[in-house]
């Protein structure tokens, strides 16, 4: 079946370090794919996303990089502040001929920034 | 910025019984949607919702589970005879054009169910 998977579930960074956080998807016909930010009591945020016909994508202090040929995106913050203490997942669409995405979300890291 | 809102933000309810949860999404959207998610595990999709219509349910959404769109404001899912595990956070979300646009996530209810 479908998965999304993150490889660490709890990440701790010193404050002003960079963040890297990593998810895997096992669905090679997912073609979006975004990374949401969920603080302790919130929805989801959204942070970032990239499209299949793109490897890398960039915005204020993110970075995400999509590797296909793995199945892999990560998602790098530079300058990691508390703020950015949360869980982060990514979900993976998927078209059909319809126009409807299918989503399949990761579990989630929890990001721990240490001041 | 526009915000989606979901009412209750903790609702308690006997076992057995019916509830509903209420989501305003944000004015200008077109596409709703409803999720779970369970303590500890990750989110997962319900239903999805354009034009009136349920465009998209996964195995999840059974005949336990209906949504509706009673006015123009505000998008509903509705739990008829609630189980010990359908406690959870629900959250609600919106899109503005298409789903591949990024969803919008109310703040969630948090369903217990005793």
């Amino acid at each position: 079946g479908e998965s999304v998977g993150l490889h660490l579930p709890t990440l701790s960074v010193q404050e002003g370090d960079n963040s890297i956080i990593n998810c895997a998807y096992s669905n090679s016909a997912s073609d979006y794919f975004i990374w949401y930010k969920q603080e302790s009591g919130k929805g989801p945020q959204f942070i970032i996303d990239i499209r299949s016909n793109m490897d890398k994508r960039q915005g204020q202090r993110v970075t995400v990089l999509l590797n296909k040929t793995v199945k892999h995106l990560s998602l790098q913050i530079a300058a990691t502040q508390p703020g950015d203490s949360a869980v982060y997942f990514c979900a993976a669409y998927r078209g059909y001929s319809g126009g409807y995405q299918k989503v399949t979300f990761g579990i989630g890291t929890k990001l721990q920034v240490i001041p | 910025e526009p915000e989606v809102t979901q009412t209750p933000s903790h609702q308690v309810t006997q076992m057995g019984q019916e509830v509903i949860l209420r989501c305003v999404p944000i004015s200008n959207h077109l596409y709703f949607y409803w999720y779970r998610q369970i303590l500890g595990q990750k989110v997962e999709f319900l239903v999805s919702f354009y034009n009136n219509e349920i465009s998209e349910k996964s195995e999840i959404f059974d005949d336990q589970f209906s949504v509706e769109r009673p006015d123009g404001s505000n998008f509903t899912l509705k739990i008829r005879s609630t189980k010990l595990e359908d406690s959870a956070m629900y959250f609600c979300a919106s899109s503005p054009r298409d789903p591949t646009q990024p969803q919008h996530f109310g703040d969630g209810t948090r369903l217990s169910i005793l």
